[in-house]
């Protein structure tokens, strides 16, 4: 089944303590993206990559980072956590050529003390 | 880069068509419109997408003005199941392989009722 999965799909933790959200997807996608959701802001675009080891801001960057060493994979890492880093957060791929048309996971549900 | 605007929310009795626009006023000569659709704990799931003019599909249908300023997507006899919120995207160049930054619209959440 073709899908984008990712883990944990809910975290609690505590401010500081450095944590990564795992992405992966089965569809040979060479699009990667992650996005945040809060209330109100709809989702706003964490970091992308289009390729192995070619990755870009999105609108909110900063206080991530994220890395591409292999195609189905795209992490999200948090170095630092803070409070206002509790959201919901979703990894997204897509084919190249079509990267509008992108398929998401379940969301990951982060909250940050 | 090419911000949206869309109802915060919209109202409808099922059976009825429902119409939602998008104004995305700096539109990028290359942007494609795409529409996708949430429900609740869940991402979000591809709809519809064009370019300009008219692009209908088994779900909606997507309007497209010359000028490419804002784009309506067409819901045909809306049942309760299409309660939902419904978020305008552009940007996203395709078939040119180059990457993107994507931008979401705060999406309209559209209620659906007897």
């Amino acid at each position: 089944e073709a899908q984008v999965t990712q883990n944990p799909r809910y975290l609690i933790t505590v401010t500081g303590k450095k944590l990564t959200v795992t992405c992966s997807q089965n569809m040979n996608h060479e699009y990667m993206s992650w996005y945040r959701q809060d209330p109100g802001l709809g989702l706003r675009q964490i970091y992308y990559s289009m390729n192995v080891e070619v990755t870009d801001k999105g609108d909110v960057p900063e206080g991530y980072k994220v890395s591409r060493k292999e195609k189905r994979n795209f992490p999200l890492i948090l170095e630092s956590p803070s409070p206002n880093q509790t959201s919901l957060y979703f990894c997204a791929s897509s084919p190249r050529g079509r990267v509008g048309t992108q398929y998401f996971g379940p969301g990951t549900r982060l909250l940050v003390l | 880069l090419a911000k949206t605007t869309q109802p915060i929310s919209m109202d409808s009795y099922e059976g009825q068509e429902v119409n939602i626009t998008c104004s995305h006023n700096n539109i990028a000569t290359n942007d494609y419109i795409t529409w996708y659709q949430q429900f609740p704990s869940q991402g979000p799931r591809f709809i519809i997408q064009g370019y300009k003019t008219k692009v209908t599909n088994e779900v909606a249908s997507l309007f497209i003005p010359a000028d490419r300023k804002s784009s309506t997507l067409s819901l045909p006899r809306v049942s309760l199941s299409d309660t939902a919120v419904y978020y305008c995207l552009v940007g996203a160049p395709v078939n040119t392989g180059t990457a993107s930054k994507l931008t979401f619209g705060t999406g309209t959440r559209l209620q659906v009722t007897l």
